[in-house]
This record gives C-alpha cells, structure tokens and sequence, in this order.
C-alpha cells in the first residue's frame, strides 16, 4: 500500500537554528513529490515540487531534496514567520494525492 | 485574478442532516480535487475531476458522499445523512492539470452535532 510518512510531528527552534523536515514514501512508481506549507485556518500553500532522485529546489530560507526513498525540506536560519505546519504529498500517477500527516513547526524569537 | 473560493466558511448541522458544499475554482484550471483534513489528520483525498469527470472515485469514503462539477467550473460536495464522523475541515483545489500546482482555497469547517 502507498505511503507518505513525515517527522518528527512536530519542531520547536530557536530563530536562527536550522533543521531539516523528513518525509519518507512507500509508492507503487513516484510522478511528483510535493511540500505545501498550511498556516492555522488556511489552506496549504505550495512550496515546491520535485520529480526525481537528486533534484533539489530552494526558495529563500528552504531547500528541497529527493532522494528515491525520502524528502528533506530544510529550513536555514529560520525565523517566526516560518513558523506553520509543512506538508509533503506524493503522486503517483492513479488520479490519487497520498499526504502525509505534516510537522507542526514553532520558531521561537 | 482571484483563488479558490469555497462556501460555506463554517457549517454546523445536525446528525442525520444533508449539506452541500460548494468550491470554486480558479478560472481556467480543468482539474479540481476535494480533501477531508480531521483534527491532528493528514489531507484525505476524496475524488478528483478533469473537466467535469471524475475518473475514480474510490476516495470518497462513503456512499453518502457524492460530488460533481458542471460547466468545467464549480463542484458541490454533498453529504447526506451526516455523521459525527464526517465532521472536519473540506478543501476543495484547483490546477491546470493533474501533475500541476495546486491550488487550495480556504476550506469549509463541518461541524456535526
């Protein structure tokens, strides 16, 4: 069965200390990965995609990576605003989104 | 130009209860899919339309749950007979095509009494 699986489930950072999101898949056959960010009461708002091993894309503080089993989103000097729940998604190619069930990420001043 | 809009923002029926939910895509976007977020849950895919088809519809986790979308444009999600189960937030997306970016709208808050 696929699977999109993210940790931890939730971060708490201090402004400025960089750390990195995971979300490892189990899928049939992978067309696209996806990182969303979802602020409380807001739908998610998309961040990235990628679509095969060793691809990476960066907007400002973030920085996505694949691999054939994983994701990373990694968040460089961050700061409060950054602060919202990541999500990841797969699909694969069956009419189907698989999400994962998101970090909770808290940047502290 | 505008987003995803969906109505209503919040709705609070009672168990047993039909309701109807609408989104609105962004002008253009043939594909449109709808989502079930429970509390502390990850997004649920429901059904997926190209056009005003929806190819699978194995999403949706009941056949109390029914969807369509006319005119290439708006989609209704209905739910009849409501369970407290089927309480949660209904998002509703938009894209150009299936392997686009998606585009959320705000989601609507069921709330089943």
């Amino acid at each position: 069965e696929d699977q999109v699986t993210q940790s931890p489930e939730a971060l708490r950072l201090q402004e400025g200390e960089s750390s990195s999101l995971n979300c490892s898949y189990t899928v049939s056959g992978l067309r696209g990965l996806f990182w969303y960010r979802q602020d409380p009461g807001k739908g998610p708002e998309f961040l990235f995609t990628l679509y095969s091993a060793g691809e990476e894309k960066e907007k400002e503080r973030l920085k996505a990576t694949l691999t054939k089993k994983e994701s990373f989103l990694h968040i460089t000097a961050p700061k409060p605003e950054d602060s919202a729940t990541y999500l990841c998604a797969v699909y694969t190619g069956t009419y189907k989104y698989i999400f994962g069930t998101g970090t909770r990420l808290k940047v502290l001043a | 130009g505008a987003g995803v809009s969906q109505s209503p923002s919040n709705k609070v029926t009672e168990k047993g209860k039909d309701v109807e939910l609408r989104c609105d895509p962004i002008s253009g976007h043939t594909a449109l899919y709808w989502y079930r977020q429970s509390l502390g849950q990850g997004l649920e895919f429901l059904i997926y339309f190209q056009g005003n088809s929806a190819p699978d519809k194995s999403g949706l986790p009941s056949d109390r749950f029914s969807a369509e979308r006319t005119g290439g444009s708006v989609s209704t999600l209905t739910i009849q007979r409501t369970q407290q189960e089927d309480s949660a937030v209904y998002l509703c997306a938009s894209s150009l095509g299936i392997t686009d970016t998606q585009y959320f709208g705000p989601g609507t808050r069921l709330t089943v009494l």
